[in-house]
């Protein structure tokens, strides 16, 4: 089954608003991930966040993790019609080898 | 210049056809994987290749075998095809051999099995 879910699964919001995208896991992770997709292209790596860190910045994104709930959340501020595209976490299991992704959410931002 | 490639973009083929998506990376990466996209947008990995050995083998059916002749390239050839594996297939590379780190996607091939 797979590994994260985000909520929510579709979000359409103005330009200049911000963005909340959320993630849940089931397991123990070594980090997660959060990727971009625009439509008909492939996954573009946004940011990666370990286990034993709490919160990440890049830019307009700002990324939290907390482990007690197995959770993640992906904030985008002042929002571009250019960042509309479908947001995917990632997460590395405890002891394995690859990315596991959720379902996404897909982000609209309307001009 | 593309970090990774993938050939052909597009493909459309029949039931009981043997087919090949290429891919190739630019990136110097040790580590390659083939990941499926199905029409709700989930992502699966299928394998992961470090340095031309298999690493991973999800559980996907014998029909489907990666090659990798060296570590720049990764195919996926597949046969028998069905009208289950139409699909989105997404190759990938990381530097990270534990498969851990950021991975640099292809621009996918759509699948279309009739």
């Amino acid at each position: 089954s797979q590994q994260g879910e985000e909520d929510p699964q579709a979000l359409s919001i103005q330009e200049g608003e911000n963005a909340t995208m959320n993630c849940s896991y089931k397991t123990s992770i070594n980090n997660l991930q959060w990727y971009r997709q625009n439509s008909g292209r492939g996954l573009v790596h946004l940011i990666l966040i370990r286990s034993n860190e709490r919160e990440k910045h890049s830019g307009r994104l700002r990324v939290t993790l907390d482990t007690s709930k197995k959770s993640s959340s992906l904030l985008i501020t002042a929002s571009r019609a250019a960042d509309t595209a479908s947001y995917f976490c990632a997460t590395v299991k405890t002891g394995a080898n690859n990315l596991f992704f959720g379902t996404g959410t897909r982000l609209t931002v309307i001009p | 210049d593309t970090a990774v490639s993938q050939t052909p973009k597009y493909l459309v083929t029949q039931m009981g056809n043997d087919k090949s998506i290429k891919c190739e990376q630019n990136l110097g990466h040790d580590t390659m994987y083939w990941y499926k996209q199905d029409s709700k947008k989930f992502l699966k990995i299928m394998f992961s290749y470090n340095n031309k050995e298999l690493i991973i083998n999800e559980t996907v059916p014998n029909r489907f075998s990666p090659k990798s002749p060296d570590k720049a390239h990764l195919n996926l050839h597949i046969n028998s095809l069905e009208l289950g594996d139409s699909a989105v297939y997404f190759c990938a590379s990381s530097q990270d051999a534990t498969g851990a780190g950021e991975q640099y996607f292809g621009p996918g091939t759509r699948l279309t099995v009739t």
